[in-house]
């Protein structure tokens, strides 16, 4: 039962232009979301997060929107450089705490093309 | 922000072996660690939460006497794949959740630990 889906596997765009990577959830517990950006055997590292009480959250280059409504997320970068071609996962959680448990989707593939 | 370190990032142990990964909460304590498994272009399942002070919860489908975990302190983890097989080959993430703020609570990870069972 895959709770969060990505269902685009890899995404392709000109360096400049937007990103947009697109995250779907069924668990309407989730009430935290997180991207993570995953370089080949690395650790993922943190992007941006957006809790369930907002709609949007932005930092820098980087903007999160949640629909709720639709059980949607979507990260948008822009503009998209070189340096951003890495895997892009979306993460969801019930809850907060430190204790929370987080569930990945099964990431996207951005290509940024000079 | 917060750090957390993993080691080793590389190992290549034979079959039947037993192999230990640490994982290491550096200017954080973390009374709560996540251990996940990522297989190669799948996402990363979640394998246990380890909890210090007591023992370790796991997901559904993972051998708990096959994957020991111990989180003996504060900032410590350690998973230990017993009797290694190479089917238990693949790159294993820990990952701890700091809160920082009312609306934020990230999860930082350890840089993964690549397994290779021969």
């Amino acid at each position: 039962d895959q709770q969060v889906k990505q269902n685009s596997p890899s995404l392709s765009v000109q360096e400049g232009r937007i990103s947009i990577l697109n995250c779907d959830y069924t668990n309407s517990m989730f009430d935290y979301f997180l991207w993570y950006k995953k370089y080949p055997a690395e650790g993922p590292t943190f992007l941006i997060s957006i809790s369930s009480i907002k709609d949007k959250n932005e930092d820098g280059r980087f903007t999160v929107f949640l629909n709720k409504s639709a059980k949607h997320l979507s990260l948008h970068i822009v503009p998209s450089q070189p340096g951003d071609s890495a895997v892009y996962f979306c993460a969801a959680s019930a809850g907060e705490t430190s204790g929370s448990r987080l569930t990945f989707g099964e990431g996207t593939q951005l290509t940024v093309n000079p | 922000g917060a750090v957390v370190s993993q080691h080793p990032s590389r190992v290549i142990c034979k079959s039947g072996t037993s192999v230990k990964i640490e994982c290491r909460s550096l200017d954080f304590q973390a009374t709560t660690m996540f251990w996940y498994r990522q297989f190669p272009k799948q996402s990363l399942m979640l394998m246990a939460t380890s909890n210090e002070g007591s023992k370790a919860t796991y997901e559904q489908g993972v051998e708990k006497d096959k994957f020991l975990i111990n989180h003996a302190s504060l900032t410590l983890s350690t998973l230990t794949v017993t009797s290694a097989h190479p089917e238990d080959s693949s790159f294993y993430i820990c990952s701890a959740r700091l809160h920082q703020g009312f609306w934020s609570t990230e999860a930082f990870f350890g840089q993964g630990t690549r397994l290779t069972v021969v």
